[in-house]
């Protein structure tokens, strides 16, 4: 079963314009959510992290907003830049042993 | 301080055949783990140790063994290799429960004939 679902496989956006990527989850146990960025032939990289006891967590161009009734999550990239194209993954999880992801979206930011 | 270390990047197999990828971290990390990757499926947990001596089956376990003999390395073998097992794997490490920021490797394409 797919705990983590990020339904959106591909997302375009324009160079300047707010990227927003989408995450569901199922398991009301998850405690801890993170994204990952991922360019072709390299492994995915940390971007961004967020603890169930806060809604909201920003690092510079990028906001994760968790809404825990729910059980959503999203990203937010303002002002998007052509090199934030990649493919992001949301993660979750629910101890300090089993971390879930969802299926990626490619995103592409066009100059 | 190179970080993940996967060999081979790329493997072509027969089907039954065996082959062992490699794995090791020089961050001294407690946690490490082994992901695949499969389209429309994200990554998915294949095995994973906590420590030296310690190893656990995540949520795809089938066909794969792993041991921690050592902190640094975390090797996954393909016991008689399938062709439902081509796929790009993911070695990962974290520095221990508390910390859940993973760190990966660079992956292997396993193409099985």
């Amino acid at each position: 079963d797919q705990q983590v679902k990020q339904n959106s496989p591909s997302l375009s956006v324009q160079e300047g314009r707010i990227s927003i990527l989408n995450c569901d989850y199922t398991n009301s146990m998850f405690d801890y959510f993170l994204w990952y960025k991922k360019y072709p032939a390299e492994g995915p990289t940390f971007l961004i992290s967020i603890s169930s006891i806060k809604d909201k967590n920003e690092d510079g161009r990028f906001t994760v907003f968790l809404n825990k009734s729910a059980k959503h999550l999203s990203l937010h990239i303002v002002p998007s830049q052509p090199g934030d194209s990649a493919v992001y993954f949301c993660a979750a999880s629910a101890d300090n042993n089993d971390m879930r992801f969802g299926a990626g979206t490619r995103l592409t930011v066009k100059p | 301080n190179a970080g993940v270390t996967q060999t081979p990047k790329f493997q072509v197999l027969k089907t039954g055949q065996s082959m062992t990828l490699q794995c090791a971290q020089d961050m001294n990390h407690e946690y490490m783990s082994w992901y695949r990757q499969d389209p429309g499926m994200g990554l998915r947990l294949i095995h994973y140790s906590v420590g030296a001596g310690i190893t656990d089956q995540g949520e795809v376990p089938n066909g794969y063994n792993v041991s921690r003999s050592t902190t640094e390395d975390f090797p996954l073998r393909l016991l008689s290799a399938a062709p439902s097992q081509t796929s790009v794997y993911f070695c990962a490490s974290r520095k221990d429960r508390g910390r859940r920021k993973l760190f990966f490797g660079s992956g292997t394409q396993l193409s099985v004939l």
